[in-house]
C-alpha cells in the first residue's frame, strides 16, 4: 500500500536550516506531482510547496519563497524540502503528499519543526 | 490568493444526525474543491474531490456539492467515528493552493 514517511523535523534556533525528507513507497513515485503542507500547533492547514514528477515545475507559498527549496529524487523515491533561515512562525508538522488530480492523497504522518531559541 | 470560509467554524451534533458544513471561496473556482477529515494527533485524509466525487473507501453517508464560490459537505447520518475536524482545499489557483480555516464537529 502506498506509505510517506517525513522525516528530520526537530528543534532549531531562529535563522538555522533544516532538510526534511520525505520516503515514498508503494505508488508510483515518478508519476505524481508532491507536495509539502503544514500546520502550526493548534492551527489549520497551509500549502507549502510543490514539484513536478520530473522536478522541472516548482512553486512556493509567498511565506517560504527564497527561503524554502523544494527538490525530489526519482531514482530514491524521495522528496526532500531545504528549510533555511528559519522562523518562529515556521513551527509545525510538515506534511508531505502526491496530488493525483488536483488534491493531496494519502498523507504522510507528518514530522515537526520547531523553531525557537 | 482565493479566500475560502467555512461555516460553522464549530459544530455540536448527536450520533445519527444529518451535518452541513459550508465553504465559501472568494471568486469563482469552478469544480476544484476538495474535502478533507483530520481526527487528533493524525494526518488529514482526502473525502471528497472535484466537489462531489467521493474519495474511494469513503463511506457513502459522506457528500459534496457546489460549484462556483459555494459548496457543501454533508454527513447523511453521524457516526462516532465522524466526530472530527473538516476541511476545505482549493486548487483552481496553482500556485496559491489555499484551505479553510476547519469546521471542528463535536459530540453533542
Amino acid at each position: 500500500q502506498v506509505q510517506l514517511v517525513e522525516s528530520g523535523g526537530g528543534l532549531v534556533k531562529p535563522g538555522g536550516s533544516l532538510r526534511l525528507s520525505c520516503a515514498a513507497s508503494g505508488f508510483t513515485f515518478s508519476d505524481y506531482y508532491m507536495s509539502w503542507i503544514r500546520q502550526a500547533p493548534g492551527k489549520g492547514l497551509e500549502w507549502v510547496s510543490y514539484i513536478s514528477s520530473s522536478g522541472s515545475t516548482i512553486y512556493y507559498a509567498d511565506s517560504v519563497k527564497g527561503r524554502f527549496t523544494i527538490s525530489r529524487d526519482n531514482a530514491k523515491n524521495s522528496l526532500y524540502l531545504q528549510m533555511n533561515s528559519l522562523r518562529a512562525e515556521d513551527t509545525a508538522v510538515y506534511y508531505c503528499a502526491p496530488s493525483p488530480g488536483r488534491w493531496f492523497d494519502p498523507w504522510g504522518q507528518g514530522t515537526l519543526v520547531t523553531v525557537s531559541s | 490568493d482565493i479566500q475560502m470560509t467555512q461555516s460553522p467554524s464549530s459544530l455540536s451534533a448527536s450520533v445519527g444526525d444529518r451535518v452541513t458544513i459550508t465553504c465559501r471561496a472568494s471568486q469563482s473556482i469552478s469544480s476544484y474543491l476538495n474535502w478533507y477529515q483530520q481526527k487528533p494527533g493524525k494526518a488529514p485524509k482526502l473525502l471528497i474531490y472535484a466537489a462531489s466525487s467521493l474519495q474511494s473507501g469513503v463511506p457513502s453517508r459522506f457528500s459534496g456539492s457546489g460549484s462556483g464560490t459555494d459548496f457543501t459537505l454533508t454527513i447523511s447520518s453521524l457516526q462516532p467515528e465522524d466526530f472530527a475536524t473538516y476541511y476545505c482545499q482549493q486548487s483552481y489557483s496553482t500556485p496559491g493552493i489555499t484551505f479553510g480555516q476547519g469546521t471542528r464537529l463535536e459530540i453533542k
